[in-house]
């Protein structure tokens, strides 16, 4: 089965300071990869996604992510962090079972913190 | 109004309650899931269908169960809640995975 691997239950960065959160993958064949953010006592919300062609992605709020097939890897990033920024971040890859049905798996999520 | 609609979003129920949690959605989506999300252990699918013939187990199904009673409208049900059952529980459309997940607001459950 797919899976994805957000090794940091935390990050904490000052505002106005780059940013980055840590996504690795497990898939057979070609990886469809998924940032999504939760907002305190809200729904799950799509920032962007890596299916095929260019390896840096592209998505909402100035979020962007690279794809390195090298280093299994699909970190997000922005290059100027806000404190509105502050929130839950999932990587999800799509898993294809044997019945062909597609569903997406999710990592477990890394807190965002950016301090004033 | 949401593309994705989950009701009741917050409820308290008793251990040995039966409890229904409702989705809906206006997107014309025929791809449902319900997961559950627990602090540390991100999102875990419960329950999938395609259509309302479809309907699939997640990795966590026991004690739970689901009714896609037409294409805009999943329930998930739980027969007899236990306090272990206490989390966060969303709803998911997709008409294509390469388009990703609309997900609902959630539902917050507590089981005393």
């Amino acid at each position: 089965a797919q899976s994805v691997a957000q090794p940091e239950d935390q990050v904490n960065v000052a505002e106005g300071n780059p940013l980055t959160v840590k996504c690795t993958y497990s898939v057979s064949g070609n990886p469809y990869l998924f940032w999504y953010v939760q907002y305190p006592n809200r729904g799950l919300q799509f920032l962007l996604k890596y299916i095929t062609g260019d390896n840096l992605v592209k998505g909402s709020y100035g979020f962007e992510a690279e794809f390195n097939k090298s280093q299994t890897s699909f970190h997000l990033k922005k290059p100027s962090a806000l404190v509105s920024d502050s929130a839950l971040y999932f990587c999800a890859v799509r898993d294809v079972g044997n019945t062909g049905f597609q569903k997406l798996v999710f990592g477990t999520g890394t807190r965002l913190l950016v301090s004033p | 109004d949401a593309d994705v609609t989950q009701t009741p979003r917050n409820r308290i129920t008793k251990t040995g309650k039966r409890i229904m949690l409702e989705c809906s959605q206006t997107k014309g989506h025929d791809r449902m899931y319900w997961y559950r999300q627990d602090p540390g252990l991100g999102l875990r699918l419960i329950y999938y269908s395609f259509d309302v013939k479809d309907i699939n187990k997640g990795e966590i199904s026991d004690g739970y169960s689901v009714s896609r009673q037409a294409q805009a409208k999943f329930s998930l049900s739980l027969e007899s809640a236990i306090p272990n059952q206490t989390a966060l529980y969303f709803c998911a459309t997709s008409d294509s995975l390469s388009n990703g997940y609309t997900f609902g607001s959630g539902t917050r459950l507590t089981v005393v």
